[in-house]
């Protein structure tokens, strides 16, 4: 079956414009997260979604990040006023019904900010 | 807070060897542990994880681990490896909440034939 798919999967941007990355999660997955990646690093949890809860968002850096998710379909993550740290692979994962379960990840976006 | 350290960035090792790559955390709370295992241009997988029970944990194409937490590590073993074993692998911890989770920096396995 189909999964986890992220658009687009690479992206190059000039400082100060904003970008959106989308995440297509399973079909049937209750929760997904984003991560981000730089170079030389970890994975670095940004936000995780669950059904119809509020999301948890205590990993986003800074108020130019933010994210949405229409119902347990597609999740968007929006940079706003890109800076250079912020360029790095953007992962996005879902897993059924979240907590302890098997994460599924995407491809990722990279995101390069000139 | 929580935090997790993978000392070695690269681990060469030969064919049909044994292999061992260490995992370490910090946290102020209990955690659950997780191996995942990234193969050149795929997406993260999971290898294995602990909840609770045994600590040692057996996963997918034969490699264990074995939580210690009196030394707060969780380092993964092999002891025949392939060359499909090259890849990149993640050790990541999760506080009791379930919802966070935390990797490290990752280990680059690298098998010679």
């Amino acid at each position: 079956g189909a999964g986890v798919s992220q658009s687009p999967s690479n992206k190059v941007t000039e400082k100060g414009k904003d970008v959106e990355l989308r995440c297509d999660p399973i079909s049937g997955h209750t929760a997904l997260y984003w991560y981000r990646q730089r170079l030389g690093q970890g994975l670095e949890f940004l936000i995780y979604f669950q059904g119809n809860s509020a999301p948890d968002k205590s990993g986003l850096p800074s108020d130019r990040f933010s994210a949405e998710r229409t119902g347990e379909s597609v999740s968007t993550l929006t940079i706003q006023r890109t800076q250079q740290e912020d360029s790095a692979v953007y992962l996005c994962a879902s897993s059924l019904n979240g907590g302890l379960n098997e994460q599924f990840f995407g491809p990722g976006t990279r995101l390069t900010v000139l | 807070a929580q935090s997790v350290t993978q000392l070695d960035s690269q681990v060469p090792v030969f064919e049909e060897a044994p292999v061992e790559l260490r995992c370490n955390y910090s946290s102020s709370v209990s955690v659950y542990l997780f191996w995942y295992v990234q193969y050149p241009n795929q997406g993260l997988q999971l290898l294995l994880k602990y909840l609770s029970g045994s600590t040692l944990v057996k996963g997918i194409n034969g490699f264990e681990a074995e939580f210690n937490k009196s030394q707060t590590s969780f380092h993964l073993r092999k002891p025949s490896v392939h060359i499909s074993d090259t890849a990149e692998y993640f050790c990541a911890v999760s506080p009791n909440t379930g919802n966070q989770f935390y990797f490290g920096t990752g280990t680059s396995l690298t098998v010679i034939p």
